[in-house]
């Protein structure tokens, strides 16, 4: 099994500025197939980054995925009042299918 | 748009049996890989397991042995059951549409508690 890390698990910024969460693979993610999720509290999570760095429908582009091998990434590159959330990051290149801790972004 | 439905009781017994349902609209269902993933209050997501629209599973390790998941073509609907549950599986349960090669189109959840 794939065991995904992510740091901070606590990222304490202010609108405007930029944000950046790592996930880590203990195994490498062979054909980056790594996605992102955004959940806010009491909603369902919101597919966010897919295949590492493509962006689902919708999602504006100040939100950035990247990486390779067992190091990943996601940007946010100017937090706006919306994007304070839980954020997990998802591995689908083997089963069983993981997710890591989370990283929650607050003001 | 997929839209995604759960359904079923959101209070089972220790020893009973989970069941859910998932309403799909929107999208035909022999069309794509369906799943279902499980959040305790508070805590992060668990991956249960997915079907095709061949009826093919794939379960996470750690539930196999307590899991089931099928699908109905005719209500465009997929299922999950839980055997033997524990306080331990009380959860949001969500139905989600598995995209490309495996990341996932969520459902709203339905929180399941366990309890006497």
């Amino acid at each position: 099994e794939i065991v995904l890390a992510q740091s901070p698990g606590t990222l304490s910024l202010s609108p405007g500025e930029r944000a950046t969460l790592s996930c880590r693979a203990s195994q490498s993610v062979k054909t980056n197939y790594l996605a992102w999720y955004q959940q806010k509290p009491g909603q369902a999570p919101r597919l966010l980054i897919y295949d590492t760095s493509r962006r689902a429908a919708g999602i504006p582009d100040r939100f950035s995925g990247s990486g390779s091998g067992t190091d990943f990434t996601l940007t946010i590159s100017r937090l706006e009042p919306g994007d304070f959330a839980v954020y997990y990051c998802q591995q689908y290149v083997s089963s069983p299918l993981t997710f890591g801790g989370g990283t929650r972004v607050e003001i | 748009q997929v839209q995604l439905q759960e359904s079923g009781p959101g209070l089972v017994k220790p020893s009973e049996t989970l069941s859910l349902t998932c309403n799909v609209s929107g999208d035909s269902i022999s069309s794509f890989y369906w799943s279902w993933i499980r959040q305790p209050p508070g805590k992060g997501l668990e991956f249960i397991g997915f079907i095709s629209y061949t009826g093919s599973t794939n379960y996470n390790p750690s539930l196999y042995s307590r899991v089931t998941i099928s699908i109905d073509m005719s209500k465009n609907q997929f299922s999950l059951k839980l055997r033997s549950v524990t306080a331990a599986d009380t959860a949001v349960y969500y139905c989600t549409r598995v995209g490309g090669s495996g990341y996932f189109y969520w459902g709203q959840g339905t929180l399941v508690t366990v309890s006497s």
